[in-house]
């Protein structure tokens, strides 16, 4: 199985900050790799697909880069609404898999 | 509304079956592939399986952990998608969700669950 590995596990931030969240697969995924963001008590939500292409209607400060085993979520500005856990998850393999999230917090 | 609704969860023994559904409305169910994935209590977010259309077959694919003892189904008829599981175990405890998979041909071929259901609950005890 194609393991996806997030840093940080955790972040404190505030509102304004730029946050970037890093995933690592085990092995080159091309760009199938998909952010998604998830508040307590509700269901994920897709922002990036493809690695970098924006989900239609998410803010465009949720940016996605990176191709191969490396990427890259930023959130340019941080607002109060988006203190959440973020996801990674690849779709290379047909076993998909996600990394373990991280929890950005306020600071 | 394009919208999907989980019903079926509940408490368990273990060694017990349950049976989950995930009836989709507002779009067109039978065109998309259907995943479901799980979170166990404070835990992060875990892929169980999927089940693709009518066009690839219906063809599944299942997670190690779940592999043998949950069966993915659809009706499309029904726009419902169903998560058989048997001999289950404590660690099958969690929130279900079901997922749709739209695959975005326009960014060079790849997919991604777009939409989800708002969950239902298992729990695995004695």
């Amino acid at each position: 199985d194609i393991q996806v590995t997030q840093s940080p596990s955790s972040l404190s931030a505030s509102v304004g900050d730029r946050v970037t969240i890093t995933c690592r697969a085990s092995q080159s995924i091309s760009r199938s790799l998909n952010w998604y963001q998830q508040k307590p008590g509700k269901a994920p939500m897709l922002l990036i697909y493809a690695a970098s292409s924006l989900q239609s209607g998410v803010p465009s400060r949720f940016s996605g880069s990176g191709s191969g085993t490396d990427f890259t979520l930023t959130i340019s500005s941080l607002q109060p609404e988006d203190f959440a856990t973020y996801y990674c998850q690849q779709s290379y393999s047909a076993l998909w898999t996600f990394g373990q999230g991280t929890k950005v917090e306020i600071k | 509304e394009v919208q999907l609704v989980e019903s079926g969860g509940g408490l368990v023994q273990p060694g017990g079956s349950l049976r989950l559904t995930c009836v989709a409305s507002g779009f067109t169910f039978s065109d998309h592939y259907m995943d479901w994935v799980r979170q166990a209590p404070g835990k992060g977010l875990e892929w169980v399986g999927r089940i693709r259309n009518k066009a690839k077959s219906f063809t599944t694919e299942y997670a190690a952990s779940v592999k043998g003892r949950f069966t993915i189904s659809r009706d499309d008829s029904q726009n419902s998608l169903y998560l058989q599981m048997n001999s289950l175990k404590t660690e099958d405890t969690a929130v279900y969700y079901c997922a749709r998979l739209t695959y975005y041909s326009q960014s060079g071929g790849f997919f991604a669950m777009d939409v989800w259901g708002q969950g239902t609950t298992v729990t695995v005890s004695s």
